[in-house]
């Protein structure tokens, strides 16, 4: 079993719809959690952190964490083209200050 | 948070030769990170580097391959030694802060 796991995707969305990217990690002493976008020929950008259950919103940008299901997703409203890029997962492990990435989700909005 | 210089930004290398790449923070940090990222692939840890200690390696990374230096909170660099073609990846320094972590703008490297 994979540390951390992603759909790779492609995952597609039409312009203006919401996307929701999924991410299940095995770290049950996983106490952050890191969404990152990257796009192609580019380094990660943090774009959400969350530390506990529930959501957490900012801008179009939700997270939700359910640490009993060892689940984390990331909802993008009103999806834009400029929102086609790879996004990538990374809970900390542990108490370590280590992230460890998933595979990434790569996301294509269709105008 | 903080601001990552890591250069160089591309390189070229022949097959069993070394590289040093470089990464300069704008404030001081405790840990710093290098991850390697494969074509196609995500990012893979291969060391964590705390000032005034040896480099933590991951499974997989040996410090003969991948020797780090950490001279002071604000610097870091990673040498690539003994290069063979499957060595060609984009590295990244990462360094953690508040919130979440940095990343340096990546060195892409061809080994020939």
């Amino acid at each position: 079993q994979k540390e951390v796991e992603q759909n790779s995707g492609p995952l597609s969305v039409p312009e203006g719809a919401i996307a929701s990217l999924n991410c299940t990690y095995s770290d049950r002493g996983s106490q952050s959690f890191f969404w990152y976008r990257q796009y192609s020929g580019k380094s990660p950008e943090l774009i959400m952190f969350i530390y506990s259950n529930g959501d957490k919103e900012d801008g179009r940008f939700t997270a939700q964490l359910n640490k009993a299901s060892q689940y984390v997703s990331l909802l993008i409203r009103d999806s834009q083209p400029s929102d086609s890029a790879t996004y990538l997962c990374a809970p900390g492990k542990g108490n370590t200050g280590k992230l460890i990435f998933g595979q990434g989700t790569t996301l294509q909005v269709k105008p | 948070s903080a601001v990552i210089s890591q250069k160089p930004s591309r390189d070229i290398c022949q097959r069993g030769t070394s590289l040093t790449i470089q990464c300069q923070v704008d404030s001081q940090v405790t840990m710093m990170f290098w991850y390697r990222q494969q074509p196609g692939q995500s990012l893979t840890l291969i060391a964590t580097a705390n000032q005034g200690s040896e480099a933590t390696y991951e499974s997989g990374f040996v410090i003969d391959k991948f020797p780090i230096s950490r001279p002071n909170l604000t610097f870091s660099t990673l040498t690539v030694s003994n290069m063979s073609p499957e060595d060609s990846s984009i590295y990244l320094c990462s360094v953690s802060g508040a919130p979440g972590y940095t990343f340096g703008s990546g060195t892409r490297l061809t080994v020939v």
